[in-house]
């Protein structure tokens, strides 16, 4: 299994305090990204980032921020966590931007709940 | 838009049945396709890379149809241990942007 962790792995919250998740990975891969799975839905990219540094939204990006200082640390941040944003958050790295045949592996998930 | 669309199903087969998954997609530039597996409550796990001639691995084989913009998944002899959701995952391949998963088609083997 690819070297992916993710903390916590379960939190509950209340709405309009900050959540910050953080996925770390051993594999040194350069692409990083940060899903929500939600019932109805499939997965959903929230934020990526192709390098320290650089970073780039995806589908539903609202009301999240993401900060990567190191290779192996992605950090997603709800700002003020409403409770739409409770959901099953799952990170995930790629060596390449899923050109070719290469793959994402993600990591554990964490269940966020926010009430 | 980029869609992926399969039926969420569930398929409830009996143990050594065969099944069949499809999956379709909206983009004709498609580059790259993959099937994921996701057990309950566990992060989706990759199955197999789907390429243009097919390809197998054990009991399971992946086709594309390219022309009519669909991926199908082959399960024979089916397990219980096969039990869980599907994910058809396409590459659509437009700058970085990354891959685009459909919402799944649950399979359950029965005893």
């Amino acid at each position: 299994d690819a070297g992916i962790t993710q903390s916590p792995r379960h939190k509950v919250t209340e709405t309009g305090t900050p959540v910050t998740l953080r996925c770390h990975q051993t594999e040194n891969h350069r692409y990083m990204y940060w899903y929500r799975q939600d019932p109805g839905h499939g997965l959903r990219l929230i934020h990526y980032s192709y390098g320290v540094k650089d970073t780039d939204k995806g589908e539903v990006s609202d009301g999240y921020s993401v900060s990567r200082s190191k290779t192996e640390d992605f950090l997603l941040t709800l700002e003020s966590a409403t409770s739409s944003q409770t959901s099953v958050y799952f990170c995930a790295i790629s060596e390449s931007p899923s050109g070719g045949y290469d793959t994402q592996y993600f990591g554990p998930g964490t269940r966020l709940t926010v009430l | 838009r980029k869609e992926v669309e399969q039926d969420p199903g569930p398929f409830n087969v009996p143990e050594g049945a065969t099944v069949a998954f499809n999956c379709t997609y909206s983009n004709s530039a498609s580059q790259s396709f993959f099937w994921y597996r996701q057990d309950c409550r566990k992060e989706p796990k990759l199955l197999m890379s789907v390429y243009s001639s097919g390809n197998e691995d054990g009991r399971f084989t992946a086709q594309l149809n390219r022309a009519s913009q669909y991926i199908s998944l082959l399960i024979r002899d089916s397990k219980l241990s096969d039990s869980a959701t599907y994910l058809c995952v396409v590459n659509f391949r437009v700058g970085n942007t990354p891959l685009v998963f459909g919402k799944g088609t649950r399979l359950s083997v029965i005893a």
